[in-house]
């Protein structure tokens, strides 16, 4: 059974930068993709971006492009996004979420990760 | 970008009763459509994809349908377990995906 783990919840300042991890186990990969989904406090699903690791090359949202970057490190199958210049608006739950084959939505979410930005 | 609008916000419903939900897409998204359901404190899980096809574990009283642009998920018989928020979700252009803004399933 595919597990995904986050890492922990983070606090941060206005205009600093904030890096969540996602640890995959439990299968093997080949065709898979990866995004990033966020949740604002009592809101909807976002989605921010997403990466085919065999292809290495990310997309995003518009409304994230120039701010966001999205890994993975397939040696330690591990996820990062990375996103950059945080405003108060960016509190939210982030989840990565694996999608197990070509053209197939997610199907594995992580746990999720608070991020809140506070001054 | 597609965007995605699910109608109602809120649907009351007593237990017992069947829920239809609604969802529209901007443009056509074939039949890469999936519902999600969400829970207060949990991720989002997957219920439909492919506009019809229920996903691992997912009892039969759910079910979707549509294609193009209007889908539906309809949930047969509601029990206690089933109030909570449903999303729908295009990845007609994977890995690029969008939301619906959610679908509030309310005990009447």
């Amino acid at each position: 059974q595919v597990q995904l783990v986050q890492s922990g919840p983070e606090v941060k300042r206005p205009g600093s930068s904030v890096k969540v991890s996602c640890k995959a186990s439990g299968g093997t990969f080949s065709s898979y993709a990866v995004s990033w989904v966020r949740q604002a406090p009592g809101q909807g699903l976002e989605w921010m971006g997403g990466i085919i690791p065999i292809f290495t090359t990310a997309t995003y949202a518009q409304n994230f492009q120039g701010r966001v970057a999205i890994s993975t490190d397939e040696s330690t199958s591990t996820d990062y996004m990375e996103l950059r210049s945080l405003r108060s608006d960016d509190t939210a739950v982030y989840y990565c979420t694996y999608s197990l084959y070509s053209g197939s939505p997610p199907d594995y979410w992580g746990q999720g990760t608070l991020v809140t930005v506070s001054s | 970008e597609i965007v995605m609008t699910q109608s109602p916000a809120t649907l009351s419903v007593s237990p017992g009763e069947r829920a239809t939900l609604s969802c529209r897409a901007s443009q056509s998204v074939s039949s890469t459509l999936a519902w999600y359901q969400q829970k207060p404190g949990q991720a989002p899980r997957l219920l439909i994809y492919g506009a019809s096809t229920r996903a691992t574990g997912i009892p039969a009283r759910f079910s979707g349908s549509g294609s193009g642009t209007e889908f539906t998920l309809t949930i047969s018989s509601l029990q206690s377990e089933d109030f909570a928020v449903y999303y729908c979700q295009q990845y007609n252009n994977w890995p690029s995906f969008t939301f619906g803004q959610g679908t509030k399933l309310e005990i009447k």
